[in-house]
């Protein structure tokens, strides 16, 4: 499989709770992003990756959230004493710059439920 | 501000009608404007993408038209399908930011 992968595909965690979420992306793509997408929603976008640089961060992403992508490959997500308001899907996509109109790649998405 | 507007925001057809969703925008300067389906559960799916230059672009049963003057395109689906059911979301790139704009989408329910 060439696409992007994340894991888990489902967490269910309880309120204080630390959780790491990792994407792999597409090999030779050097670009990686972060969403959060709730129920009935777009995707609204929380950081990217150039290869291991993060170059933006959204103002969603608050202190408790911190991403790493060491290596330039794969990446995590992490979420530091969450809370119900974190319940959402985080997605992950990957693209190849330059390249023909960036075109984004999703992975399936982790589904992160907070009690 | 850079801003995606999608209508309707859900649409029930039955199965072998055609619907067309429609994606209003304010990006400025515009680079390219893509379609993207997403299925419950599961990340977006790229079904065409356009330029500036450009007015249509087929996938298949999807038809995408942009209208750059007035900033707005829309996705035509002829024919539907039981699995055309899915959100349908408009994404707009440019307006001076490496990060693409995501409308809200439209649900479409495709009833047998």
């Amino acid at each position: 499989d060439t696409g992007v992968s994340q894991d888990p595909r489902h967490k269910i965690t309880k309120r204080g709770q630390n959780v790491t979420f990792r994407c792999d992306p597409i090999s030779e793509h050097n670009r990686l992003y972060w969403y959060r997408q709730t129920l009935g929603q777009g995707p609204e976008f929380l950081t990217y990756f150039q290869n291991e640089a993060q170059l933006e961060k959204s103002r969603l992403l608050s202190d408790r959230f911190s991403a790493e992508r060491p290596k330039g490959s794969f990446s995590t997500l992490e979420i530091q004493r969450t809370e119900q308001g974190d319940s959402a899907m985080y997605l992950c996509a990957s693209s190849l710059v330059p390249g023909h109109e960036e075109t984004q790649y999703f992975g399936p998405g982790t589904r992160l439920l907070v009690l | 501000k850079n801003q995606v507007e999608q209508s309707p925001q859900s649409l029930i057809i039955l199965e072998g009608k055609n619907c067309t969703l429609q994606c209003n925008y304010t990006v400025s300067p515009f680079s390219n404007l893509r379609w993207y389906k997403q299925d419950t559960g599961r990340g977006p799916v790229s079904l065409t993408i356009m330029t500036f230059s450009e007015n249509t672009k087929s996938n298949g049963r999807y038809t995408a038209t942009l209208d750059a003057d007035t900033k707005q395109s829309s996705l035509h689906i002829t024919a539907s399908q039981l699995s055309d059911s899915a959100s349908y979301i408009c994404v707009v790139s440019g307006g001076g930011s490496y990060i693409p704009t995501f409308g809200r989408g439209t649900s479409l329910i495709v009833h047998p």
